[in-house]
């Protein structure tokens, strides 16, 4: 099946910096999302990105399906962003279905 | 309703018993999914139903997990003889359209915890 990796798989920030997560597959998708998990379990969408570019406040994210890999990025970190951020694709051959990658767990400090 | 609904939120179970956990989708989404995540990890797939078809139940981990949709909407995923190593949060999801695209929404999970 499809392989989904993220990196880094921890970073601690200090609040105010900038930073950049990513996601890499091993195959075409014509689904992939970015989702943050909270401290309370819940996951939360962030993108539904299978191509290009979007923003939403102090989130973008990117996905360059050709080269199979997409990156979220967040800027003037805060406390509030803290928690595990999750890829999900799905590929073409298997859509429906989709992989989580293993996440990336922020911490931001004070 | 304005999300997809999961009960019981928590559940305490002995080990041996059977457990039925209950997921109600997003009114007229057509896609519906469970997942597991167990302590500090990822999100496993185990069961996506999608219409009428027949479920792909492939992500199943053992014959005692089943799962079933009634009338497109509501779906129930079961553990029966549970065991230690079942314990996780288990999360529903749903997809609006008939196709397979377009974003999935998650509910707030069952969290098992099996003694």
């Amino acid at each position: 099946g499809i392989q989904v990796e993220q990196s880094p798989p921890d970073l601690i920030l200090q609040e105010g910096a900038n930073s950049t997560l990513r996601c890499n597959f091993s195959d075409s998708v014509n689904n992939l999302q970015w989702f943050h998990q909270n401290p309370w379990g819940q996951l939360i969408n962030l993108f539904y990105i299978p191509s290009g570019t979007k923003q939403n406040g102090r989130l973008s994210a990117t996905t360059v399906a050709t080269e199979r890999y997409s990156l979220l990025y967040i800027s003037s970190s805060q406390t509030t962003d803290s928690g595990v951020y999750f890829c999900a694709v799905e590929p073409n051959t298997n859509a429906g279905k989709s992989t989580f990658g293993d996440g990336t767990t922020l911490t931001v400090k004070p | 309703g304005a999300g997809v609904s999961q009960s019981p939120s928590n559940k305490v179970t002995e080990k041996g018993k059977d457990v039925e956990l209950r997921c109600d989708p997003i009114s007229g989404h057509t896609a519906l999914y469970w997942y597991r995540q167990s302590l500090g990890q990822g999100l496993e797939f185990l069961i996506y139903f999608q219409g009428n078809s027949a479920p792909d139940k492939s992500g199943l981990p053992s014959d005692r997990f089943s799962a079933e949709r009634t009338g497109g909407s509501v779906s129930t995923l079961t553990i029966q003889r549970t065991q230690q190593e079942d314990s996780a949060v288990y999360l529903c999801a749903s997809r609006p359209g008939s196709g397979n695209t377009g974003e999935l929404f998650f509910g707030e999970g069952s969290r098992l915890t099996v003694l």
